[in-house]
């Protein structure tokens, strides 16, 4: 059963529009983890956030933005006022630290371009 | 400056030729990952260690051998591979999660490989 689903496969914006990736996870567990990771070009996965199924604050950080709303099990990541080296595939994860043996689930990812 | 890194960052190879994927952690953590990245397909983790020790192994097919010979080294061993191995491997490192936490993992920036 697919654990975390980006149903966006890709996303195509024009420099300075802001852009909501989507993601949608599965669980049973009331103790869980929810990452976001941002694949450009290069290949390396570069971290963006984690945060635990207790803290339902929004994040915000620079231009980046979370929405986790457990009640819709969703974790939504918005750029604002896209650049174009926000280019990239952006992966939204799943741990769940009491199975699995904490592996972690990605989704399929989704690939922004941000056009000049 | 990247925590994890990874050589070679390219590499091609015959069917019959066995070669060997190096990673290596500088962040002081106890648990290292494999995954693969093929195409269209959802990363897939392969192999995980913890203290040295392998604590997963998701049915890999023989012919992908790890070793961890310490907390700061990961090898994954390849021999007799098909073309349908190809694929962007990555390696991660994190603390040591079993028991109910999880701590976030660190990408190195992977080896692309083609088998031809």
């Amino acid at each position: 059963a697919q654990k975390v689903t980006q149903a966006q496969t890709e996303i195509s914006v024009v420099e300075k529009e802001d852009v909501t990736l989507d993601c949608v996870y599965e669980t049973r567990d009331t103790t869980y983890y929810l990452f976001w990771y941002k694949q450009p070009p290069s290949g390396e996965l570069v971290f963006l956030i984690r945060r635990n199924s207790f803290d339902e604050q929004n994040e915000i950080s620079g231009r980046y933005s979370w929405n986790f709303q457990k009640s819709t099990s969703s974790f939504n990541f918005t750029i604002t006022a896209s650049q174009v080296v926000d280019s990239a595939v952006y992966f939204c994860a799943l741990s769940e630290p009491y199975q699995n043996n904490n592996d972690m689930r990605f989704g399929a990812g989704t690939r922004l371009t941000v056009k000049p | 400056e990247t925590g994890v890194t990874q050589t070679p960052r390219h590499l091609v190879m015959g069917m019959t030729n066995k070669k060997s994927l190096k990673c290596e952690q500088h962040l002081g953590h106890n648990a290292m990952y494999w995954y693969k990245q093929s195409a269209k397909k959802p990363l897939e983790l392969m192999f995980v260690y913890s203290l040295e020790e392998r604590v997963e192994n998701n049915s890999v097919p023989s012919r992908f051998s790890p070793e961890c010979p310490n907390s700061s080294h990961l090898f994954l061993h390849l021999h007799t591979l098909q073309p349908e191995d190809s694929a962007l491997y990555l390696c991660a490192s994190s603390q040591d999660t079993r028991g109910g936490s999880t701590d976030t993992q660190y990408f190195g920036p992977g080896t692309r490989l083609t088998v031809l």
